[in-house]
């Protein structure tokens, strides 16, 4: 089955700086999707990229797909205190009904 | 911006009690699905839900799970006996992807259901 599994498992940075977090899966995919959740709530839905994409961006968030080495990275530019949460990813194979596979997650830790 | 919602937010329950979680997707999706998330684990897939059958499921959701749409709004999990490895987030989604004619399958969740089975 496919597997999303990130890195770090946790990161912690200072507000301003520049968060890189990973993802690298094991099978074919349609789409890879980050998610964030904050402590103890609900998923939040960041971006979704294409298996025929390469990068894409949105606000301060650029993700990108190499689905050669089967992995994706998320990058959050001048991080703020409030992206303090886990960030997953999580891949489907294209069909509307298709279950999401998440990964472990990478617990971000903005400090002010 | 319209949301998923979910109650209770938290429900508590004894071992072999059925408990049903609800949700309500967004009015205008297609798909619905229910995920799971043990503490400090994964978030996982157990069924989706479309033109009012069950379209996939994992082998998490075995006979003791039932899903329902008992009208236009609400999406139901049903669990019969539950046991104490039960005891997680339980969590709603939809999406408005229509087969056919795009390839994106972004999934809405909801704040989720904290089940505590003692």
């Amino acid at each position: 089955s496919q597997q999303g599994e990130e890195d770090p498992q946790a990161l912690s940075i200072q507000e301003g700086e520049n968060a890189t977090m990973n993802c690298s899966y094991k099978t074919s995919i349609n789409n890879l999707q980050w998610y964030r959740q904050n402590s103890g709530r609900g998923l939040v839905h960041l971006i979704l990229i294409r298996s025929n994409e390469r990068e894409k961006h949105s606000g301060r968030l650029r993700v990108t797909l190499d689905t050669s080495k089967k992995s994706s990275s998320l990058l959050i530019t001048a991080s703020r205190a409030a992206d303090t949460a886990s960030y997953f990813c999580a891949t489907d194979w294209g069909g509307g009904a298709d279950g999401l596979t998440f990964g472990k997650g990478t617990h971000l830790i903005i400090q002010p | 911006e319209p949301e998923v919602t979910q109650t209770p937010s938290h429900q508590v329950t004894q071992m072999g009690q059925e408990v049903i979680l609800r949700c309500v997707p967004i009015s205008n999706h297609l798909y619905f699905y229910w995920y799971r998330q043990i503490l400090g684990q994964k978030v996982e897939f157990l069924v989706s839900f479309y033109n009012n059958e069950i379209s996939e499921k994992s082998e998490i959701f075995d006979d003791q799970f039932s899903v329902e749409r008992p009208d236009g709004s609400n999406f139901t999990l049903k669990i019969r006996s539950t046991k104490l490895e039960d005891s997680a987030m339980y969590f709603c989604a939809s999406s408005p992807w229509l087969a056919g004619l795009g390839k994106e399958n972004t999934q809405y969740f909801g704040p989720g259901t904290r089940l505590t089975v003692l």
